[in-house]
């Protein structure tokens, strides 16, 4: 079974651009859940997907949002970058996201804004 | 991919020892607890996880114990070898159905031989 893919692995981006990040859940997983780690701030929690609707959401301004599709796939937008939101995304699955189950991760997509 | 901040703490030891890394969780009401392993370059990895009504639980080579009343989780690696080297991370979630985790800051161990 493949792993949780995400795809760019890496993105340069300038102020004010925006960027679209896109997750491949493991095949048959219905939860999808998105990270930033930074060096500063550690694993933050961004926003969570169930069945195409978003159930969680972090301590994030506007400019981060997220969707998921019918097949599970979801991306996450950022727009108006700043430099702060030079990071590392991570993408994560789970199979019904009941909170007590194994959350996979992939190994991100390294956003660097100059 | 891993967190490279100044104030991570590391953990040294020498190949073949046992390795015990420490993690206080913030939460009372967590229910559900992971441990993850974060080489250079690659997103976190699952080892081990543990729920609230167990205190004790054991993969190969790994143990994770927990203890409520002083809120504090350990991750035990038996025979480290240089493989293990990596920055490892706890991750509790205080919230029912929700893959929302809280992650601690993260300590590296380096294994040396």
């Amino acid at each position: 079974k493949a792993g949780v893919t995400q795809t760019p692995r890496y993105l340069i981006k300038t102020r004010g651009q925006q960027v679209t990040l896109s997750c491949s859940p493991i095949s048959g997983h219905r939860s999808v859940s998105w990270y930033q780690q930074t060096p500063g701030q550690g694993l933050q929690f961004l926003f969570e997907y169930f069945s195409e609707t978003q159930r969680n959401k972090g301590n994030f301004p506007g400019r981060f949002s997220g969707r998921q599709f019918s097949n599970s796939r979801s991306e996450m937008n950022v727009s108006t970058l700043e430099l702060g939101d030079s990071a590392l995304y991570l993408c994560a699955s789970s199979s019904a996201g009941t909170g007590s189950e194994k959350l996979f991760f992939g190994s991100g997509t390294q956003l660097s804004v100059l | 991919g891993e967190s490279v901040g100044l104030h991570l703490p590391t953990l040294s030891v020498q190949e073949g020892d046992n390795s015990i890394i420490n993690c206080a969780y913030s939460n009372s009401a967590s229910d559900y607890f992971i441990w993850y392993k974060q080489e250079s370059g690659k997103g976190p990895q699952f080892i081990i996880d543990i729920r609230s009504n167990m205190d004790k639980r054991q993969g190969q080579r790994v143990t994770v114990l927990l203890n409520k009343t002083v809120k504090h989780l350990s991750l035990q690696i038996a025979a480290t070898q240089p493989g293990d080297s990596a920055v490892y991370f706890c991750a509790e979630n205080p919230t029912y159905n929700t893959d929302k985790l809280i992650f601690g800051t993260g300590t590296r161990l380096q294994v040396f031989p």
